[in-house]
Parts: C-alpha cells; structure tokens; sequence
C-alpha cells in the first residue's frame, strides 16, 4: 500500500456540487497538507494540519473546507464547486520539522 | 506575487550531459530550500535539501547550490539520465518562524534526450 493514498484518482463533477476528496497515510506523521496544483502556479497550499486539532488556512482556502477525522485522514472539501477548482489536488504528510513531504498521486478533479 | 520562481519552464538536456535548473526567491526570511521531482500521474518525491547556513549540498548526482545574497539556487545533475526527465520543483521554507510551511515554485520539465 500507498504511504499517502487519495481517493478518488479522477472526478468530474457539475458546478454547484459538494464534492469531498479524501487522504490517508500510513507514515504515522501528525502533520498533513493539501495543496493544489495549476499550470505555471506549481503547488499553492490550500489547508494544513499540524495535529488532530490544529487546522490553519493555507494561501487559497477560500471555496474549501477540511476535516481532520483522526491522525491518518485528512479530508478535503469544495462546498459548491466552481470551473476555476479544476485542478490537480495533492495530499502530504511530514514529521515536525522535517520538509521532505510525502506526496500522494494526486487527485484530478474537473469541474463543468 | 510569487515568492519562489522558476523562470524556465522547460529545459532540453542530451543524455551524459550536465542539466542545470534555476530558483530565485523574494524573501529573506527563507533558511530552507528543497527541491522536488515530479513524474506524470505521480505525486512530488524529495530530492534534495540545504539550508541557508550551506552553500552547496550534494547527492549522488545532484547537487543544489544556494547563493544567498542573489536569493539564488540552482540544483545540477551530472550526468544526465533519461529517467530524470520529470517536473522540478523548487520550494522553500522559514524554519525560525511559525509559519512552518512550504512554498512551491511553478516547476521546471527537463527533458533529457537519449
């Protein structure tokens, strides 16, 4: 199995639905992010988790929302997705201190 | 405002040569740096590290070189291999404040020619 595993790999979803992805990890890492990733942006972080009860906004939160379900799961959501959330989304996990993330494959979600 | 830029989009390198790619940051307040490799259909994968208190880190066959006063950092692979072709991520890090996090620059695609 995966170290970090997204589910789902693919979606396509209609404007104005809620959509969840979903991350878990196997690292045992209290740490999680979830970034996004644009064409000629790279990856910009969307929400991290430095522990069960510490969520923090990351630099483009706004349109998301997360949960933080227990050590392992980190979820993401997009209340009413909008065409401008297409993107490829990516969940991480990491040790304190310590920059050498674990990236899932990713999740490629197109909104129409 | 980016504060971590890979100005080359692309770069082509033939295989055995030298493959050099770029970063420049905007803030002072950087002490890490990383750089990350991406494959298609894959999630980034650690390469390489330094921190500001170096000028040079190597591994294997990358090597990232940090220029602080030009807010510059450059990683090279010598020699260049086919399976490097990937996506190259520069990102950095303040360690000494709260913030703790990461930012990504928009990505480099080597490609190298057998």
């Amino acid at each position: 199995d995966a170290d970090v595993t997204q589910t789902p790999r693919n979606r396509i979803t209609k404007t104005g639905k809620r959509i969840m992805l979903e991350c878990s990890q196997t690292k045992g890492h209290d740490r999680m992010y979830w970034y996004r990733q644009d064409p000629g942006l790279g990856l910009r972080l969307i929400y991290y988790s430095f522990d069960v009860k510490d969520i923090n906004k990351g630099e483009i939160s706004d349109g998301y929302s997360v949960s933080r379900q227990a050590q392992a799961k980190f979820s993401l959501s997009l209340e009413s997705a909008i065409p401008n959330q297409t993107a490829l989304y990516f969940c991480a996990t990491s040790p304190p201190g310590n920059y050498g993330y674990t990236f899932g494959s990713g999740t490629r979600l197109t909104v129409v | 405002d980016q504060q971590v830029k890979q100005n080359s989009p692309s770069l082509s390198v033939q295989e055995g040569r030298i493959s050099i790619l770029n970063c420049d940051y905007t803030n002072s307040m950087f002490d890490y740096f990383l750089w990350y490799k991406k494959y298609p259909a894959e999630g980034p994968t650690f390469l390489i590290s330094i921190s500001s208190i170096k000028d040079k880190n190597e591994d294997g066959r990358f090597t990232v070189f940090l220029n602080k006063s030009a807010k510059h950092l450059s990683l090279h692979i010598v020699p260049s291999q086919p399976g490097d072709s990937a996506v190259y991520f520069c990102a950095a890090s303040a360690m000494k404040t709260s913030y703790d996090k990461v930012i990504f620059g928009p990505g480099t695609s080597l490609s190298v020619i057998p």
